[in-house]
């Protein structure tokens, strides 16, 4: 049961323009969300969140949106840069319900060209 | 600040070897400790999941185990590898209502 899931395995995006990251989950218990950068053969790094409480969160040249009615968030890159390129992961927990275990989707592979 | 320290890096094993892959963090204290696996081209499945010392909660069915002997060490084990077991994997912590971070990895390859 994939209770997170990135339907999108990759995308490609010329640099300057915006990269838009997809993500969907079923568990109407997830309170915390999580974006995540991978590179190969390093551990993710955290990119930025959202709790459930609001539907946008902004950081610099990321920014977070959440629809909770659709049970879907989204990342936004702009303007997109080559060192974007990279594996992104979405993540989602329900801190007060089950501790607060993440629960990954699959990862989007982003490469931004110049 | 949070550290996670994980090692080795690569490691290369016989099918039916066993197995311990060891994580121990720093500067925090009763943290939630993940064990993840990322197979090659597949995203990062929870394998265990520890809230506290001797708490272990096994997310899947599988060849692995997990303990947690102290607050800041968390311990992946095999008796037996199976080829299937090849991947990446990742130890991370949580403080509860913040994000998880994670260790840089050990690249599991059973041949």
């Amino acid at each position: 049961d994939q209770q997170v899931k990135q339907n999108s395995p990759s995308l490609s995006v010329q640099e300057g323009r915006i990269s838009i990251l997809n993500c969907d989950y079923t568990n109407s218990m997830f309170d915390y969300f999580l974006w995540y950068k991978k590179y190969p053969a390093e551990g993710p790094t955290f990119l930025i969140s959202i709790s459930s409480i609001k539907d946008k969160n902004e950081d610099g040249r990321f920014t977070v949106f959440l629809n909770k009615s659709a049970k879907h968030l989204s990342l936004h890159i702009v303007p997109s840069q080559p060192g974007d390129s990279a594996v992104y992961f979405c993540a989602a927990s329900a801190v007060y319900n089950q501790g607060g275990k993440l629960i990954f989707g699959q990862g989007t592979e982003l490469s931004v060209k110049p | 600040s949070q550290t996670i320290h994980q090692w080795p890096a690569t490691l290369v094993q016989p099918v039916g070897s066993p197995l311990s892959l060891e994580c121990t963090v720093e500067g925090t204290s009763n943290p939630n400790l993940y064990w993840y696996r990322q197979a090659a081209g597949r995203g990062l499945q929870l394998l265990f999941y520890s809230v506290g010392i001797g708490q272990i909660s096994s997310e899947v069915p599988q060849n692995l185990s997990a303990s947690r002997p102290q607050d800041r060490q968390f311990i992946l084990s095999s008796k037996k590898l199976l080829l299937s077991d090849s991947g990446f994997y990742l130890c991370a912590l949580s403080t509860g209502m913040t994000e998880a971070f994670f260790g840089q990895g050990t690249r599991l390859t059973v041949v």
